[in-house]
């Protein structure tokens, strides 16, 4: 079945520092790729996707790319800030099916 | 529009009571999820339903759960009798539909604390 494999966190970084949270996944076919955001005390929200191979998501200087021929899509930011502080999900999809998210990636940004 | 909503925000009971948790999706979505989240276990889906209807209860851990979801614009998770190991979060999402790339949007949660 699907699965989606992230990197063990916490991350800790100091402000300014760029940012990677490596995601790799398992599936058949072309399933669509996401990125969800969980703040101290709040629900996820998507943060970006993509839906086909090379597609590139971005929003709010995050940005991460469908590499199909490594099975990755990498979530980067060229210069965190301390509200960038939250739990980050990597996830995908497959038209007609459910979400099927990775374990999640704890970012602590330090002033 | 409003977002998901979820009722209450924080709830504390004791081993053996029952617990209702409440859920008003997004208007005009057609999917509503339930989801567990622990740190031991992370995120896990519970039960989906699709237009008031459930189509997926196997995530829901044992018979002392149960979903409903009476209206478009309602829905309720109960546990009966609760215990400790229950202590989680709970969000509520809703969805439009599950074809394509659509979003699932969340609510913010109930933190639910079984002593």
């Amino acid at each position: 079945g699907d699965s989606v494999t992230q990197m063990e966190g916490p991350v800790t970084l100091s402000e300014e520092a760029f940012l990677t949270i490596n995601c790799t996944y398992t599936a058949t076919g072309y399933p669509s790729l996401f990125w969800y955001v969980q703040y101290p005390g709040e629900g996820l929200q998507l943060l970006l996707k993509a839906t086909k191979a090379d597609d590139k998501g971005s929003n709010k200087g995050f940005e991460a790319t469908y590499r199909k021929e490594t099975t990755s899509f990498h979530l980067e930011k060229g210069s965190v800030q301390v509200s960038d502080s939250a739990v980050y999900f990597c996830a995908l999809k497959h038209a007609g099916n459910m979400l099927t998210f990775g374990g999640g990636t704890r970012l602590m940004v330090k002033p | 529009d409003a977002g998901v909503i979820q009722s209450p925000r924080h709830e504390v009971t004791e081993m053996g009571q029952e617990v209702t948790l409440r859920c008003k999706p997004i208007s005009g979505h057609d999917y509503l999820f339930w989801y567990r989240q622990t740190m031991m276990r992370g995120l896990e889906l519970l039960i989906y339903f699709n237009n008031n209807v459930p189509i997926d209860d196997s995530g829901m851990p044992e018979d002392r759960f149960s979903a409903k979801m009476p209206n478009a614009s309602f829905s309720t998770l109960k546990i009966q009798p609760s215990e400790p190991r229950d202590s989680a979060v709970y969000f509520c999402a809703s969805s439009p539909d599950l074809q394509g790339s659509y979003e699932q949007y969340f609510g913010p949660g109930t933190r639910l604390t079984v002593t």
